[in-house]
């Protein structure tokens, strides 16, 4: 079964802390997708990172960086000198066949970034 | 990159009557939609997947008869909540394949909130 675990209900941090959000996936396929997305107050999902299951690199963009680990099935997510824009909830996503759209989403993180 | 336009953005109706959300694929020719549904402060959860020309899936849990689903044309999809109640109150929001590799992820509408009074 495909389940996309968020342990961390909500985090506060004070403004430039930085700050790791967790997501750890369960599938059986070998080739799959994981995504990251912001929620904001207004709901739209805002799309952070795609990554395949084949590219384990690390990734860095901005404050933002992403580990994965295939041998904790963990997806987990850095925000560095965090903002208070950077409040929402935030959402870890597995595509449940690659390239087929369908996600599983996790119960999300709600980042609150005190000022 | 695709776009996916959903309407309303927000709605608020009257207990037992009928609201129906559009999502279009503005660029692109959506063959399949998928319509998740997330209530407060919870996960989003994927209630049906559209195919145009042909009925809708759903998700183990969802009345099909409550919630309609209509993919008549490759860039149109409609969710009709019929007799709503207020505990159908919850944020919908749809998504759509499409083509391209800077696409994938992408392509969510930007949600309805619906509140039924």
């Amino acid at each position: 079964a495909q389940k996309v675990t968020q342990a961390q209900t909500e985090i506060s941090v004070v403004e430039k802390e930085d700050v790791t959000l967790d997501c750890v996936y369960e599938t059986r396929d070998t080739t799959y997708y994981l995504f990251w997305y912001k929620q904001p107050p207004s709901g739209e999902l805002v799309f952070l990172i795609r990554r395949n299951s084949f590219d384990e690199q690390n990734e860095i963009s901005g404050r933002y960086s992403w580990n994965f680990q295939k041998s904790t099935s963990s997806f987990n997510f850095t925000i560095t000198a965090s903002q208070v824009v950077d409040s929402a909830v935030y959402f870890c996503a597995l595509d449940v066949a690659s390239g087929t759209y369908k996600y599983i989403f996790g119960t999300g993180t709600r980042l609150k970034v005190l000022a | 990159g695709a776009v996916v336009s959903q309407h309303p953005s927000w709605v608020i109706c009257k207990s037992g009557t009928s609201v129906k959300i559009e999502c279009r694929s503005l660029d692109f020719q959506a063959t399949t939609m998928f319509w998740y549904r997330q209530f407060p402060k919870q996960s989003l959860m994927l209630m049906a997947t559209s195919n145009e020309g042909s009925k809708a899936t759903y998700e183990q849990g969802v009345e099909k008869d409550k919630f309609l689903i209509n993919h008549a044309s490759l860039t149109l999809s409609t969710l009709t909540v019929t007799s709503a109640h207020p505990e159908d109150s919850s944020f919908y929001i749809c998504s759509a394949p499409a083509s391209g590799a800077e696409n994938y992820g992408y392509t969510f509408g930007s949600g309805t909130r619906l509140t039924v009074v």
